[in-house]
């Protein structure tokens, strides 16, 4: 079964409006959780590490006040869309992994984000 | 900079037979390798993973090769089977990086009867 949840699965809004994304660990508890995003037909490109209780780190290009990351706790954390444009339009996606070490990242199904 | 490549961006396979999937990685801090599946409008599903110390991992109809010295990793399938049909990708990771996950393009995997 899912071990990450992601929500809402797709969001239709007007440009302008902030959307926020929710990302749960279902049976860990997760310390680092990552955001990623694509595009049509591309790879996944991370745009975020988010740390519980810490700012998260944002990869190069990603501006930190567009896409706001909030890990409150152990199990969850947000990426909120500030003042979405059409060009934010993409597919967001959020993975977390049980501990530190080696281990595989577990993804959620991802959150469709068009905005009109 | 792409540091982790899948140069065929399909590859078509009958069914029962094998599929191989090729990836290859240009950084040497990479420590850890993963290979995941993905269907449309869905986040992508863990298939199989390798560390750096090991040349060869098997679960069931998936296995793993990792020439270190090339810098190459493989995903074989066999027998591969129609529901195998979708959009494999390649990850590599460096504990180092705190264990972010550098993607490969993709390379979109059909199985036909």
């Amino acid at each position: 079964g899912a071990v990450v949840s992601q929500h809402p699965s797709r969001v239709i809004c007007k440009s302008g409006t902030s959307v926020k994304i929710e990302c749960r660990s279902l049976d860990f508890q997760a310390t680092t959780m990552f955001w990623y995003r694509q595009f049509p037909k591309q790879s996944l490109m991370l745009m975020a590490t988010s740390n519980e209780g810490s700012k998260a780190t944002y990869e190069q290009g990603v501006e930190k006040d567009k896409f706001l990351i909030n890990h409150a706790s152990l199990t969850l954390s947000t990426l909120t869309v500030t003042s979405a444009h059409p060009e934010d339009s993409s597919f967001y996606i959020c993975s977390a992994r049980r501990e530190q070490g080696n281990q595989p990242q577990h993804f959620g199904d991802g959150t469709r984000l068009s905005i009109l | 900079d792409q540091q982790v490549k899948q140069n065929s961006p399909s590859l078509s396979v009958q069914e029962g037979r094998i599929s191989i999937l090729n990836c290859d990685y240009t950084n040497s801090m990479f420590d850890y390798f993963l290979w995941y599946k993905k269907y449309p409008a869905e986040g992508p599903t863990f298939l199989i993973s390798i560390s750096s110390i090991k040349d060869k991992n098997e679960d069931g109809r998936f296995t793993v090769f990792l020439n270190k010295s090339a810098k190459h990793l493989s995903l074989h399938i066999v027998p591969s089977q129609p529901g195998d049909s979708a959009v494999y990708f390649c990850a590599a990771s460096a504990e180092a990086s705190w264990g972010k996950l550098q993607f490969g393009a993709g390379t979109q995997v059909v199985v036909t009867p």
